[in-house]
């Protein structure tokens, strides 16, 4: 399974943009970049995806490098309501095609 | 739309007891995953099945047995429950591989 490297924990005011970083130097050129989040007590929760291009949605923004070998997740304005451990996953496109969760970044918001 | 629906939110288990997971979508999904999340970590994935009348195993499957009972609904069984055991699990599911997965709400298992 392709791996992702990712801070463990990261702090953000509320209503200041948040940038999540995520390195995948291992990415092969079929794995798409997803992004959930998990809240306290409840099961994760899909927030993005993309393969090469910048992708934006009512959630979030997603930021590829060149080289795909890191991304960044952009909340443009983040809430108490985004207080979350975030996952950086490689979805592989053959065998299980699993999603394979490490320990994503804690997110904290800070009134 | 009640999207990915797990069966029970909590069970006690003593050890050497079986019992088994019910997880239904009914998104007219494809895939359907059975997760395992201890304390901390990361979800890992124990079973799962790319499309109706298949199923294979994932990182985790020792001690467990899945059944993908019709496009709907994928079940988790434990024949004997362990200690090490004890966790939440999560189902998912998914339209194809390109797509966004859907997770339950998870069912916090403890085993005695």
């Amino acid at each position: 399974d392709a791996k992702t490297t990712q801070p463990n924990s990261m702090e953000s005011n509320e209503e200041e943009p948040v940038h999540l970083p995520c390195n995948h130097s291992t990415i092969s050129g079929t794995d798409y970049i997803h992004w959930y989040r998990q809240l306290p007590s409840q099961g994760p929760e899909y927030v993005i995806h993309g393969l090469t291009s910048n992708v934006n949605n009512r959630m979030a923004s997603l930021a590829i490098a060149e080289d795909r070998k890191s991304s960044t997740l952009i909340l443009h304005r983040a809430t108490l309501r985004d207080a979350a451990v975030y996952y950086c996953i490689l979805r592989e496109q053959t065998g299980a095609n699993n999603l394979f969760f490490g320990t994503g970044t804690r997110l904290t918001v800070i009134p | 739309n009640a999207g990915v629906t797990q069966t029970p939110k909590f069970q006690v288990l003593k050890t050497g007891q079986s019992m088994t997971l019910q997880c239904a979508q009914d998104m007219n999904h494809n895939s359907m995953y059975w997760y395992r999340q201890d304390p901390g970590m990361g979800l890992r994935l124990i079973y799962y099945s790319a499309s109706e009348g298949t199923t294979d195993k994932g990182e985790v499957p020792n001690g467990y047995n899945v059944s993908r009972l019709n496009k709907r609904e994928f079940s988790l069984r434990l024949e004997s429950a362990a200690p090490s055991q004890t966790s939440v699990y999560f189902c998912a599911s998914s339209l194809n591989r390109d797509t966004e997965a859907f997770f339950g709400q998870g069912t916090r298992l403890t085993v005695v």
